[in-house]
């Protein structure tokens, strides 16, 4: 079955620092997103990106973060200057055309020190 | 903000009880989506049912949705041990604005 893949699986950073967190949605997809999840806590939405481009984006996702498709298969979620409140597990999904189901990654968990 | 509001926010129930959770939501939806989350892994898509259905049905789920009171529910008849998770409802708006919304979540922990 056709799945979401994340990497790192974990990772460690400190404060201050850039990082990238990777994922590969389903080949076909062409609806990403990524959400959050502190510990324990709500799901928070981020991020959508379709076509290119960012479609909707929260109030959380400000300038320290951004959204790329380099390749045509990868997508990535940058956090500019990391800070304490970014530890979280991240999770990327992804959504065929017409569909509305998401798929998930298992999620990036980002400590931050 | 049409976040849905999931309630209990915790639920211990024994194996074999059936287990009911409820969801809230603010604004006018396309369709609601329940997804489960075991511990410390992403969320798993289990049922959606669309804005013009009323009752919806998957093996042991049986999902309900009042448009008008803007809630849903998700029942889990005969629970097992391996029903223990966090499940969380979804909702995309009416406007069709590429987010799709989640609640806070219950956690229902099923005792042997």
């Amino acid at each position: 079955e056709p799945e979401v893949t994340q990497t790192p699986s974990h990772q460690v950073t400190q404060m201050g620092q850039e990082v990238i967190l990777r994922c590969v949605p389903i080949s076909n997809h062409l609806y990403f997103y990524w959400y959050r999840q502190i510990l324990g806590q709500k799901v928070e939405f981020l991020v959508s990106f379709y076509n290119n481009e960012i479609s909707e984006k929260s109030e959380i996702f400000d300038d320290q973060f951004s959204v790329e498709r380099p390749d045509g298969s990868n997508f990535t979620l940058k956090i500019r200057s990391t800070k304490l409140e970014d530890s979280a597990m991240y999770f990327c999904a992804s959504q065929g055309n017409g569909a509305n189901v998401l798929t998930f990654g298992a999620g990036s968990r980002l400590t931050v020190l | 903000s049409q976040q849905g509001e999931e309630d209990p926010q915790a639920l211990s129930i024994q194996e074999g009880e059936n287990a009911t959770m409820n969801c809230s939501y603010k604004t006018s939806i396309n369709n609601l989506q329940w997804y489960r989350q075991n511990s410390g892994r992403g969320l798993v898509h289990l049922i959606l049912i669309r804005s013009n259905e009323r009752e919806k049905h998957s093996g042991r789920l049986r999902v309900t949705l009042d448009t008008s009171k803007k809630s849903s529910s998700l029942l889990i008849t005969a629970s097992r041990a391996a029903d223990t998770a966090s499940y969380f409802c979804a909702t995309e708006s009416m406007n069709r604005d590429d987010k799709i919304i989640f609640g806070k979540g219950t956690r229902l922990h099923i005792l042997p």
